[in-house]
């Protein structure tokens, strides 16, 4: 299985809500990153956890919150969010600091 | 940060022809890898160049790294419209031990059928 699966697919939340992105891969791989996405830019890096460490936090708000809870999973909770965080999540995965795996996104809009 | 710049911004060429897309960085480098992103979806690893290498083949793709002048090409031969995408280089910086992959600004290329 080379695949790197993300849900929701699409997410449409208020600025009061609190919801979970999620992302899962299968392919033995022990770094997992989050990246954000804004229309017509590169992806931006988030977070990057090794073996289910958090090792890089590229200064991020709070309002979002990365969880590893094992090796295969990745979820990103958000909270309080701001119209402008309305992006793309881009979840990947890689086996050293080789070619990285991307799932296929979540397209989250904040009202 | 990003770390690459790449040009053009934007290309568009007729089905059958080269596209070649040029990026540039900063810093050295332990490998240098392109990406490749159709509309609104994840990315797609195309190729990996190590700062060793000057250059490398894959099917229709071919990729050069030029180190002394922080520079890669990836050229697309015989275009097909299918080929159209956003393409992205990245850097994996040296000695930082930073699982890190910096992005390009990308080249959009639009290929006429």
């Amino acid at each position: 299985d080379t695949e790197v699966t993300q849900t929701p697919k699409h997410l449409v939340m208020g600025m009061t809500n609190k919801k979970s992105l999620k992302c899962e891969q299968h392919m033995g791989h022990r770094a997992m990153y989050w990246y954000k996405q804004k229309a017509k830019k590169p992806p931006e890096l988030m977070f990057v956890y090794s073996y289910e460490k958090l090792s890089i936090n590229e200064s991020v708000p709070s309002r979002f919150s990365p969880e590893c809870p094992n090796s295969s999973l990745l979820n990103l909770h958000l909270h309080a969010l701001q119209p402008e965080d309305s992006a793309l999540y881009l979840c990947a995965s890689s086996q050293d600091n080789r070619e990285r795996f991307f799932g296929p996104g979540t397209r989250l809009t904040v009202l | 940060s990003q770390q690459g710049e790449e040009d053009p911004q934007a290309l568009s060429i007729q089905e059958g022809e080269n596209a070649t897309m040029n990026c540039s960085y900063k810093t050295s480098i332990n490998n240098l890898q392109w990406y490749r992103q159709n509309s609104g979806r994840g990315l797609v690893h195309l190729i990996l160049i190590r700062s060793n290498e000057r250059e490398k083949h894959s099917g229709r793709l071919r990729v050069t790294l030029d180190t002394s002048k922080k520079s890669s090409s990836l050229l697309i031969t015989a275009s097909r419209a299918a080929d159209t995408a956003s393409y992205f280089c990245a850097t994996d910086a040296r000695g930082t031990g930073r699982r890190a992959l910096t992005f390009g600004s990308g080249t959009r290329l639009q290929v006429q059928p």
